[in-house]
């Protein structure tokens, strides 16, 4: 089935430590990739996409993934965390059906907590 | 708009009856998700409209859901006859064209509880 795997369902970290949180797709084709992030209480947003370019794709508040299509991966990575990335990330996967439309599938999500 | 919107933001509905949810998208923006996310399901696709017209509903569960939009704008979902299966929180999501690059602007979100 096609699918967005997250490989982390809760990660725990204390500030400064580094994070990497994993992302694999199944879907073959050109795919647009995205990392959202939701902090407790608010709405889903945009962390950082890819779609073309450079692999290494840089986003907000420090955070950066990679894509590497050979494996079917973009993982979100930090060098070093603090207590306000504690939220639940999620990994998206844009594909184009050939009915012309697009659809967004996520991952189950990864929820991190960071400990001061 | 300044961003999606959903209302109501929280409904309690005892199991059987049939709930509404409405989402108002960005002024503007022509696609439009549903989705549902559970506890430890992630985000679990329901159905996409582009415009008015919806060319993948693969994702509601059952025919007790459906959706429309109207004036390619406004989108209601309905749930009849609510299980307590169906008590999720409904996150609604707007983007602009067509482009799978286009990125997704989500509302708040309606939590549902089915009692």
């Amino acid at each position: 089935a096609q699918s967005v795997s997250q490989h982390n369902h809760h990660v725990i970290l204390s500030e400064a430590a580094s994070l990497e949180l994993g992302c694999n797709y199944s879907y073959g084709g050109t795919v647009n990739l995205f990392w959202y992030v939701q902090y407790p209480g608010q709405h889903l947003q945009l962390l950082l996409k890819y779609f073309s370019g450079d692999p290494l794709v840089k986003g907000i508040k420090g955070f950066e993934a990679e894509f590497i299509k050979s494996k079917f991966s973009f993982n979100l990575r930090k060098p070093s965390v603090q207590w306000s990335d504690t939220a639940e990330y999620f990994c998206a996967v844009n594909r184009a059906f050939s009915g012309g439309y697009n659809k967004l599938i996520f991952g189950a999500g990864t929820r991190l907590a960071v400990h001061p | 708009g300044a961003g999606v919107s959903q209302s109501p933001s929280n409904k309690v509905t005892e199991k059987g009856k049939d709930v509404e949810l409405r989402c108002d998208p960005i002024s503007g923006h022509t696609a439009l998700y549903w989705y549902r996310q559970s506890l430890g399901q992630g985000l679990e696709f329901l159905i996409y409209f582009q415009g008015n017209s919806a060319p993948d509903k693969s994702g509601l569960p059952s025919d007790r859901f459906s959706a429309e939009r109207t004036g390619g704008s406004v989108s209601t979902l309905t749930i009849q006859r609510t299980q307590q299966e169906d008590s999720a929180v409904y996150l609604c999501a707007s983007s602009q064209g067509q482009g799978r690059s286009a990125e997704a602007f989500f509302g708040q979100g309606t939590r549902l509880t089915v009692v």
